[in-house]
C-alpha cells in the first residue's frame, strides 16, 4: 500500500514551454503533497506544501508564478513549471502525506527535467 | 527551526563489511525521524523510521537505526553489506507540523 505514482519520469522541452508534473497518491488519501527539487548530488529541497483544496505554501526563494501547484482532489497534486529554461533542470520528486498517518511521507519516482 | 547533518558524504565499503551512516539533528521541537534510499534516478524509499517506543528500529533487509535522544542522533547500521546496498541515503527529520528536513546525503558504495 502507500504508492506515490509520478508522472512523467522524464521530459526534455524547448526553453519557454511549460511542463506539467503530474503526482498521485494510488490507494491513499493525501490532504498533504509535497513538491521536492533535487540537484546532482545534492539533498532534496523543500518547493512547496501542497493541501488539498488550498493555495500552496511555497518555501522562501521559490516563485509562484514560475512553479504552479494545483491539489484539486485528495489523490492529485500538479506542479506546472511555466515557461521553463535550462536553470530549471533539475529532478523533481513529489511526496504524500497519508491522511491521518503519523507524518510518514511517501514518495514518487521523481521527474527528470531537462530544458533545452 | 531543524537541521540534518549526516557527517560522512561518501562510504566506501567491501562487500560483507558492516557499515554505520551517521546522522546527527537539531530541533527545538519534537521530531520524527527517518532514513530513505534512493537508487540512482528515482525517488526515494522509506527504509526506517522513528515514531516512539522502542528506539531500536530495524528494516526487513537487514538495516538498523538506533534512536539516541542525549545525542540526538539516529545512526544507521548494517552488520554485513551486499552491492545491491550501493545508493545514496538520506536521514530526515519531521516536524508535528508534518514539515521534513533533510540531511545532505550519504553516497555508500559497496565494493566486491
Amino acid at each position: 500500500g502507500a504508492v506515490v505514482s509520478q508522472h512523467p519520469s522524464r521530459v526534455i522541452c524547448k526553453s519557454g514551454t511549460s511542463v506539467k508534473i503530474e503526482c498521485r497518491s494510488l490507494d491513499f488519501q493525501a490532504t498533504t503533497m509535497f513538491w521536492y527539487r533535487q540537484f546532482p548530488k545534492q539533498s532534496l529541497m523543500l518547493m512547496a506544501t501542497s493541501n488539498e483544496g488550498s493555495k500552496a505554501t511555497y518555501e522562501q526563494g521559490v516563485e509562484k508564478d514560475k512553479f504552479l501547484i494545483n491539489h484539486a482532489s485528495l489523490t492529485l497534486s500538479t506542479l506546472t513549471v511555466t515557461s521553463a529554461h535550462p536553470e530549471d533542470s533539475s529532478f523533481y520528486i513529489c511526496s504524500a502525506r497519508l491522511r491521518g498517518g503519523k507524518n510518514i511521507q511517501y514518495f514518487g519516482a521523481g521527474t527528470r527535467l531537462s530544458v533545452l | 527551526a531543524q537541521s540534518v547533518t549526516q557527517l560522512d558524504s561518501q562510504v566506501p565499503v567491501f562487500e560483507e563489511a558492516p557499515v554505520e551512516l551517521r546522522c546527527n539533528y537539531s530541533s527545538s521541537v519534537s521530531v520524527y525521524l527517518f532514513w530513505y534510499v534512493q537508487y540512482p534516478n528515482q525517488g526515494l524509499q522509506l527504509l526506517l523510521k522513528y515514531l516512539s517506543g522502542s528506539t531500536l528500529v530495524k528494516s526487513i533487509n537487514g538495516f538498523e537505526a538506533e534512536f539516541n535522544k542525549s545525542q540526538t542522533s539516529f545512526h544507521l547500521r548494517k552488520p554485513s553489506v551486499h552491492i545491491s546496498d550501493t545508493a545514496e541515503y538520506f536521514c530526515a527529520v519531521t516536524t508535528n507540523a508534518g514539515k521534513s528536513t533533510f540531511g545532505d546525503g550519504t553516497t555508500l558504495t559497496v565494493k566486491p
